[in-house]
């Protein structure tokens, strides 16, 4: 019930596409769910983050959606960037403040140019 | 302002040495917290405090890691008698409320 199980391992998008990767989670005490993004040898950046009071959430060329009732959220990349090579993660907490993480287990995006 | 710091940045040692990895908080948060990473895993919860006590440690592998924060500021990981499964990087991260911030990590190598 601690899972979070991410979706795909890994992902290859042409220069300008959109890159979708997909989360789901069991345990519905779940309330908080950020997106990191992790470099090569740096520690996990937070990217953006959601609550279950709203469906989706933009941040510049971020949006996370998230659907309650099938305990699934996922992050899209619009106009998709070399730059934005890395491996993202998904995670989940419960409760209000300070909680613990559990993290996907992440997905390695790769961006053609 | 400065963000999460940790040190050292890379430790090798040898299997049954003790070590000790440090975590320099932002600044007012009251909240930090240990994870490990394995190459090419997930991050895996260790411990987190919440001021100086640790209402969570459930993440802690076995009875050879520890951890104290003294002051609601720098906190130490120790980990005695390393394994070689020790091998991953110790990430450390601090929060005033949900949001988590995380520092480099120190990337530990045991002989």
């Amino acid at each position: 019930q601690q899972q979070v199980k991410q979706s795909p391992q890994s992902l290859i998008v042409q220069k300008g596409g959109i890159s979708i990767i997909n989360c789901a989670y069991e345990n519905t005490a779940f309330d908080y769910f950020p997106w990191y993004q992790q470099f090569p040898g740096k520690g996990p950046a937070l990217l953006i983050a959601i609550r279950p009071d709203v469906s989706e959430k933009k941040e510049g060329r971020f949006t996370i959606s998230f659907n309650k009732s099938a305990k699934q959220f996922s992050l899209h990349i619009m106009d998709s960037q070399p730059g934005d090579s890395a491996t993202y993660f998904c995670a989940a907490s419960k409760g209000q403040g300070a909680q613990k993480l559990v993290f996907g287990q992440g997905t390695r995006l790769t961006i053609n140019p | 302002g400065a963000g999460v710091s940790q040190s050292p940045s890379n430790k090798v040692t040898e299997k049954g040495k003790d070590v000790e990895l440090r975590c320099d908080p932002i600044s007012g948060h009251t909240a930090l917290y240990w994870y490990r990473q394995r190459l090419g895993q997930g991050l895996e919860f260790l411990i987190y405090f919440q001021g100086n006590s640790a209402p969570d440690k459930s993440g802690l592998p076995s009875d050879r890691f520890s951890a104290e924060r003294t002051g609601e500021s720098v906190s130490t990981l120790t980990i005695q008698r390393t394994q070689q499964e020790d091998s991953a990087v110790y990430l450390c991260a601090s929060s005033l409320e949900a949001a988590q911030y995380f520092g480099p990590g120190t990337r530990l190598l045991v002989l």
